[in-house]
């Protein structure tokens, strides 16, 4: 069970749009339709943005949206604004009620 | 509104066994329809899965962690418990608990984390 691949770190102007990539395996990302998105701000705990590929919990924007293709799933952020500027996880279910986190994304808003 | 809280020593000896306690309010721990989640954060790292528990007791976990894990889940009191053993300085993190979907295992809420250093 290894952590699933992200971009260290990404930025964007306010208004700009965002995709953050989540790659893993046919075993976790690639096999299953259950991936989720978390968003940490500083000293908090995480806040779940996007599950099961593309769904939003009530109270996220529709500014959020998450897709996936093959083993590579995507979280895209659209008319950034300041608030947004936090760590995202992906969070993919591996099988048997286990599942593989990524290992986290900087978002920075210009 | 469904609310968890961790509970347990911020200091821990090299060697010594860490255990955390999360408490659930605000709702039943004894549902069908959810497992009970620790989650912990080295840091200035990422996020790792420790293990989930059903209410009725079956547990799953890390693999990479499995051998020193045990958490049980005491549905009368309505909390859950961790208990990681010989640990070490790579141990040390904030440790999150959280309600887990069934399908999917989602994670939310979370309770705040309480940090755990190992340190003698």
């Amino acid at each position: 069970q290894s952590a699933l691949t992200q971009p260290r770190s990404v930025s964007g102007s306010p208004g700009q749009s965002v995709t953050i990539s989540c790659t893993g395996t046919s075993s976790d990302v690639g096999g299953y339709k259950y991936v989720s998105w978390y968003q940490q701000h500083p000293g908090k705990a995480p806040k779940v943005m996007i599950y099961d590929v593309s769904k939003r919990p009530s109270g996220v924007p529709d500014r959020f949206s998450g897709s996936k293709s093959g083993n590579t799933a995507s979280l895209t952020i659209s008319g950034l604004q300041a608030e947004d500027e936090a760590d995202y996880y992906c969070c993919s279910y591996a099988g048997i009620y286990t599942v593989s986190f990524g290992g986290g994304t900087r978002l920075t808003v210009l | 509104q469904l609310q968890l809280q961790e509970s347990g020593p911020g200091l821990v000896k090299p060697s010594e066994a860490l255990s955390l306690t999360c408490t659930v309010s605000g709702g039943s721990i004894s549902s069908s329809s959810f497992y009970w989640a620790w989650i912990r954060q080295p840091p200035g790292k990422g996020l790792e899965w420790i293990g989930s528990i059903s209410y009725s007791g079956s547990a799953y976990y890390n693999p990479s962690l499995k051998s020193r894990v045990t958490i049980s889940v005491d549905t009368s009191k309505t909390r859950f418990s961790l208990n990681l053993s010989s640990v070490t300085a790579a141990d040390t993190a904030v440790y999150h608990c959280a309600r887990a979907s069934l399908i999917g295992m989602v994670f939310d809420p979370w309770g705040q984390g309480t940090l755990v250093t190992v340190s003698s």
